[in-house]
């Protein structure tokens, strides 16, 4: 069974662009989250879809923002980049019970 | 509001000696507590929860409520164990899950 798959793994971006960054979720699990891991600041929680509906989101800036669609998918966009935005961007996803699985992540750098 | 504190960034242990890593947590309510690990090049994985009451690979965490800490231990230190754990709350619903910063585990030959 294939495990949570972000896409990319790396992105490079400059100041002011925009960010996309995909997840897929493990197959039967409804709910993603999304996390921020900067240096030295551990997992910090961005966002949390569930049956397609943003459930919960964590201390962040409007201009970080997602979407889950119908298979589960989800996207996260992050707008106006900043250069303390750069970062591991974790993906995990959870069916009933709260364990969170996560993918390996998409590595943003931004100059 | 929700917080987990993980006060040892770096925990360096000697072979076969006790390991205990450091977790509290404030929330005013009953949370669910898990010990999340990361190996070297690998995912970020569940290693146990609270609710489970189980020991894996060793490890066991047990939940303080009048400490309101979830520290992790094992009796006898492996190479193998060295990686970085993190300690995460999760208080119910749709509420937000919290991690702390993470404790690498360093076990020394």
């Amino acid at each position: 069974e294939a495990g949570v798959t972000q896409s990319p793994t790396h992105l490079i971006k400059t100041r002011g662009q925009q960010a996309t960054l995909r997840c897929s979720p493990i197959s039967g699990h409804t709910s993603v989250y999304w996390y921020q891991q900067a240096l030295g600041l551990g997992l910090q929680f961005l966002l949390w879809y569930d049956e397609g509906e943003e459930r919960n989101r964590g201390n962040f800036p409007p201009r970080f923002s997602g979407r889950q669609f119908p298979n589960y998918s989800s996207e996260l966009n992050v707008n106006a980049l900043e250069l303390e935005d750069s970062a591991l961007y974790l993906c995990a996803s959870s069916s009933q019970g709260n364990i969170q699985y996560f993918g390996a992540g998409t590595r943003l750098s931004v100059l | 509001a929700q917080r987990v504190t993980q006060p040892e960034k770096l925990l360096s242990v000697f072979k076969g000696a006790p390991v205990e890593l450091k977790c509290n947590y404030s929330y005013s309510g009953s949370p669910e507590l898990f010990w999340y690990v990361q190996y070297s090049r690998q995912r970020l994985q569940l290693l146990l929860r609270h609710i489970s009451r189980e020991s894996i690979k060793g490890f066991t965490a047990d939940l303080n409520k009048g400490e309101t800490s979830f520290h992790l231990k094992k009796p006898f230190a492996q190479e193998e164990d060295s990686a970085m754990y993190y300690c995460a709350l999760h208080s119910g619903g749709y509420q937000k899950v919290t991690f702390g910063t993470g404790t690498k585990l360093q076990v020394i030959p």
